[in-house]
């Protein structure tokens, strides 16, 4: 089945302790992103990636960091998480950036 | 800032009626697209048309794009219950290496059995 994973589905961690959410396709896509959602403002753009070992910074890159080592992986890492990251994340992917998006499940994240 | 801006924010409605959303943009875009996203989870893409496109339709949706306005209007006709969720819209641009798709706020839909 088409799809994109990510885990884990929600998260509670503390203050400055680094975390990574992993996102995998299984659809061969080149353009993977991530997006978090908060009340109010819709879906952000953190990074995306057009293709291996390509990304780039979306509008909300601060506090984040992203890797594209392999075609089907784009994790997002957070390295010192602070309470305003706590948000809904979601990532995605498509054959081109400017195609149809297919969406991971999200991920619940606290941060306290 | 919001590149995508759906109006209303929220619409109620009841089963059967037709419910219209609005999204407005800013800068040129290569294509629009709208999702719809139940309570929390992930989005799942509902149409896309393209900017040289006016209208374009799948099953109850019918989607409009009027690029001198900056504009694009979902039509859900003859709204049922499962029809209750958020919709999105996303403009895509492409220029070069660079690539930004930005969504909007969304609409939130109640339909009304």
């Amino acid at each position: 089945e088409a799809q994109v994973t990510q885990n884990p589905r929600y998260l509670i961690t503390v203050t400055g302790k680094k975390l990574t959410v992993t996102c995998s396709q299984n659809m061969n896509h080149e353009y993977m992103s991530w997006y978090r959602q908060d009340p109010g403002l819709g879906l952000r753009q953190i990074y995306y990636s057009m293709n291996v070992e390509v990304t780039d910074k979306g509008d909300v890159p601060e506090g984040y960091k992203v890797s594209r080592k392999e075609k089907r992986n784009f994790p997002l890492i957070l390295e010192s998480p602070s309470p305003n990251q706590t948000s809904l994340y979601f990532c995605a992917s498509s054959f081109g950036g400017r195609e149809k998006l297919f969406f991971g499940s999200g991920t619940q994240l606290s941060v306290l | 800032s919001q590149q995508g801006e759906e109006d209303p924010q929220a619409l109620s409605i009841q089963e059967g009626e037709n419910a219209t959303m609005n999204c407005s943009y800013k800068t040129s875009i290569n294509n629009l697209q709208w999702y719809r996203q139940n309570s929390g989870r992930g989005l799942v893409h509902l149409i896309l048309i393209r900017s040289n496109e006016r209208e374009k339709h799948s099953g109850r949706l019918r989607v409009t794009l009027d690029t001198s306005k900056k504009s694009s209007s979902l039509l859900i006709t003859a709204s049922r219950a499962a029809d209750t969720a958020s919709y999105f819209c996303a403009t895509v641009l492409i220029s070069g290496g660079y690539q930004k798709v930005t969504f909007g706020i969304g609409t939130k839909l109640q339909v009304i059995p």
